[in-house]
């Protein structure tokens, strides 16, 4: 059973270009699940997910991100017209259909972006 | 989510025990004391979890106060592989809800 895939490992834009990251959960789990770690900081929760919806959203910039979970295929974080600041590395974990307290969250090995 | 709070970091001998403590004052009788951990370059991985009662696995221990107001992560015995930030973080159980790390332990071993 393959862990969480993230891809990819790493991603250069220019400022001004969009940045997709992809996240394909663990087989069986439908929640999804992405954090920013900016450098020498901690995680930052962003956003969490179910299959087709977004569940919470709080942590998420109100501008230029957003992110989806269809009912096929990998969960996608998109950041439109990069800026420097979005430099950081993006973890995304998922957890199995309970959701519930005692489940344990699999991260994958996140993808660093470097905005030039 | 309740608060934790850890020390910013600690330092062992490799080969010895090393105790992480956790201070969760504001634990509810439904959250669940869970231990993540981050080794460099990595994402975070899973360490252990408990609610009231001592709970042991192949990576650690977790020793949980009577009032649960503490909880301390044993690693039996530390190898230069277990440097990394390690984090203390409540659940409340019954809750769809997401994982909040805070700033962690960052535990140095020393050869």
């Amino acid at each position: 059973n393959a862990g969480v895939m993230q891809n990819p490992r790493h991603l250069v834009r220019r400022r001004g270009q969009e940045a997709r990251l992809r996240c394909s959960p663990m087989k069986g789990h439908s929640h999804v699940y992405w954090y920013r770690q900016l450098p020498e900081e901690g995680l930052k929760f962003m956003v969490y997910l179910q299959k087709e919806n977004i569940i919470d959203e709080s942590g998420m910039p109100k501008e230029r991100f957003s992110a989806e979970f269809p009912k096929e295929g990998p969960s996608i974080l998109r950041i439109q017209q990069v800026v420097r600041g979005d430099s950081a590395a993006y973890f995304c974990a998922s957890s199995p259909d309970t959701g519930m307290a005692n489940e344990k969250l699999f991260f994958g090995s996140g993808t660093q972006l470097s905005v030039l | 989510d309740a608060k934790t709070t850890q020390p910013n970091s600690m330092e062992s001998n490799e080969e010895e025990p090393v105790h992480l403590p956790c201070n969760h004052s504001t634990i509810s009788g439904t959250d669940y004391i869970h231990w993540y951990r981050q080794l460099p370059s990595q994402g975070p991985e899973y360490v252990i979890h408990g609610l009231t009662s001592n709970v042991n696995n192949r990576m650690a221990s977790l020793a949980i106060a009577e009032d649960r107001k503490s909880s301390t992560l044993i690693l039996h015995r530390a190898t230069l592989r277990d440097a990394a930030v390690y984090y203390c973080i409540l659940r409340d159980s019954g809750r769809d809800d997401k994982i909040i790390f805070g700033k962690g332990t960052r535990l140095h071993i020393l050869p």
